[in-house]
This record gives structure tokens, sequence and C-alpha cells, in this order.
């Protein structure tokens, strides 16, 4: 099975930061990544997948890049709405599997 | 809109077995791979199962496998997941999932999610 690490695992910020969270894999996945939000209580929802293509109705402050094994997501200026934990998720191979989430937190 | 609503979650034994299910609408379920993805208390996202678009293909996450089948009603825009032999660790938040597209392997809608429970 491929292994998802994401890094950090919790990050503090203030409105307006930039923030940039890390993923890797333990095997080559090309492009076959996503991002999702997750908010306490709520489904969590899909920002970006084919490591860089933003999903439709997705704030232009979220952005991704990366290929083969090392991915990043970045928030160029936080909003109150994005303090939530993210994850990262291949789809190179079955089974599918999830990065460990980063919990964003407010500083 | 595209709904997803998830139901059958409970309390349930270790050894025990629950079915828990999902109805679609808003959209043309035939055409879309489904999931289960399910969220343990305090921990992370972890994918579980998915089947085709006509149910023929599955698939499931090494800790499910054996203990669980996914099926899927077209006549009824229903997804389900038998669940047997439950365990203690298999307690958590179970949510459907939609594919992105055909077989993307990625997901767009997901639903509220159904709570699953196993406890002595």
């Amino acid at each position: 099975d491929i292994q998802m690490t994401q890094s950090p695992s919790t990050l503090s910020a203030s409105v307006g930061d930039r923030v940039t969270i890390t993923c890797r894999s333990n095997e080559t996945i090309s492009t076959s990544l996503a991002w999702y939000q997750h908010r306490p209580g709520r489904a969590p929802n899909l920002l970006l997948y084919k490591a860089s293509d933003l999903q439709s109705g997705v704030p232009s402050r979220f952005s991704g890049s990366g290929s083969g094994s090392e991915f990043t997501l970045t928030i160029s200026s936080l909003q109150p709405d994005d303090f939530a934990t993210y994850y990262c998720q291949q789809y190179n191979s079955y089974p599918y599997t999830f990065g460990q989430g980063t919990r964003l937190d407010i500083e | 809109d595209v709904q997803l609503v998830e139901s059958g979650g409970g309390l349930v034994k270790p050894g025990g077995s629950l079915r828990i299910s999902c109805v679609a609408s808003g959209f043309t379920f035939t055409s879309y791979t489904m999931n289960w993805v399910r969220q343990a208390p305090g921990k992370g996202l972890e994918w579980v199962s998915s089947t085709s678009s006509g149910g023929v293909l599955t698939h499931y996450g090494d800790s499910v496998k054996g203990r669980f089948t996914i099926s899927r009603d077209n006549a009824k825009n229903s997804l389900y997941l038998e669940m047997k032999n439950l365990r203690v660790g298999d307690t958590g938040v179970y949510y459907c999932a939609r594919d992105w597209a055909v077989r993307s392997g990625f997901f767009d809608s997901w639903g509220q999610g159904t709570l699953v429970t196993v406890s002595s």
C-alpha cells in the first residue's frame, strides 16, 4: 500500500498568513493527488485534484503543486473559514490512502 | 444539487453485523463510481471501499477485506455497506462519497456521515 505522510501535523497561523502543507508518498504517484478540507461535524470538501487543479467553486487562494512523491498545498492569505484539518489523498492505485491530516489552528 | 444521505448507523457488539445505506439524488447515480470513507474518533480519513457504476468492480481497504461488502441498487439510487464480524476499531463516522468523474479516484461530493459504534 502507498503511504502518505503530511507535515506538519499541526500548524498555528493568523488570518492573512501564507501557509504551506507538505505531503509525501513512499512510492511515485505521478500527479494522482487530491487535497481536502475537513471541518468538524461537516463533510470533507474537495479543494484540488491532479495535484494542482482547483475544484470548481474553491477560492483561488488555494493552490497545489508537485509530482512524483512530493506535493504541497498553499493557502496564500488565510481567512477565518480556512481553520480546519487538511488531508492529501493518493488515487494512483488501490487501496486509496490519505495522509494523517494537518490541523490548522488560529494562532 | 447533489445530495448523499447516509443512514443505518448505530451501536453494535463486537462480532456483530450492520448494514449502512446511502441514498443519492441530484445526479445520474448510474454513471458514477461510489465509495465509503470512514473516520475513527480523533483520527484521520480512511478509504474503505469503492464500487464501479454498474456494481461489477469492487475494491476494499486491507483492514476490511473479507468482512465488508459494498453493493449498490441503481434502480433505487442507493449504495450499501454490509459489515460483518465488526471490531472495536471499526467505530467511526462512515461517509458515502462520489467519484468526481468515472473512476477518477477522488471525491467531489460527500454525505454528512452515519456513526457506527462497536462496543460491548
